[in-house]
């Protein structure tokens, strides 16, 4: 069965400070990726997509997230931190024929002045 | 971007009342809804898919004679928690798009936070 996995569940770094955050992806055809960040009590806001093409993908607020199948992951990178970057990552799949998004679990990113 | 509203933001219920929760695209027309639920610190989980006109979607373990999904229009899909319980109190997310396929863009609502006392 398709399956995203967030390995971090909780992530704290320094303003300033780069920022990656890993996701693994379990998905026997091309895989149609995403990256949403959540605010406390507020929906997803969509940061980035991969669907196909160059595997460095550039998004909205500074990130990017780089595609590497042989890895099966989609990670997310920003260069440098800052505090409003606090919030809930979650990264995604289309699965069910490509109509359904599915989940990881989560990382909730802490940013200390 | 477009927009998708839920209302009510949030929500408080006695146990066994039945709760509606909205969901609108304000400014396209929404093939398909979908209703997720996310409990604190966890994920959001699929619980259904809506599509105008037809009957939802439900995930497996979802039932649907407690969580009633109606997509009465292209621009409109309810959820209704019928006799709520305790267990129910979560955040509910509904999600639209345009049309079909992987390169259509979905949208998120605000979320709806259920209570039941």
């Amino acid at each position: 069965a398709q399956s995203v996995t967030q390995p971090d569940i909780h992530i704290t770094v320094s303003e300033g400070a780069s920022l990656e955050l890993r996701c693994n992806y379990s998905y026997g055809a091309t895989p149609y990726l995403f990256w949403y960040v959540q605010s406390p009590g507020q929906g997803l806001q969509l940061l980035l997509k991969y669907f196909s093409g160059d595997t460095l993908v550039q998004g909205i607020k500074g990130f990017e997230a780089e595609f590497k199948r042989s890895q099966s992951s989609f990670n997310l990178r920003k260069p440098s931190v800052h505090w409003s970057d606090a919030a809930e990552y979650f990264c995604a799949v289309l699965s069910g024929g490509y109509n359904k998004l599915i989940f990881g679990a989560g990382t909730r990113l802490a940013v200390h002045p | 971007g477009a927009v998708v509203s839920q209302h009510p933001s949030w929500v408080i219920c006695k146990s066994g009342t039945s709760v509606k929760i909205e969901c609108r695209s304000l400014d396209f027309q929404a093939t398909t809804m979908f209703w997720y639920r996310q409990f604190p610190k966890q994920s959001l989980m699929l619980m259904a898919t809506s599509n105008e006109g037809s009957k939802a979607t439900y995930e497996q373990g979802v039932e649907k004679d407690k969580f009633l999904i109606n997509h009465a229009s292209l621009t409109l899909s309810t959820l209704t928690v019928t006799s709520a319980h305790p267990e129910d109190s979560s955040f509910y997310i509904c999600s639209a798009r345009e049309r079909p396929g992987p390169a259509a863009e979905l949208f998120f609502g605000e979320g709806s936070r259920l209570t039941v006392l």
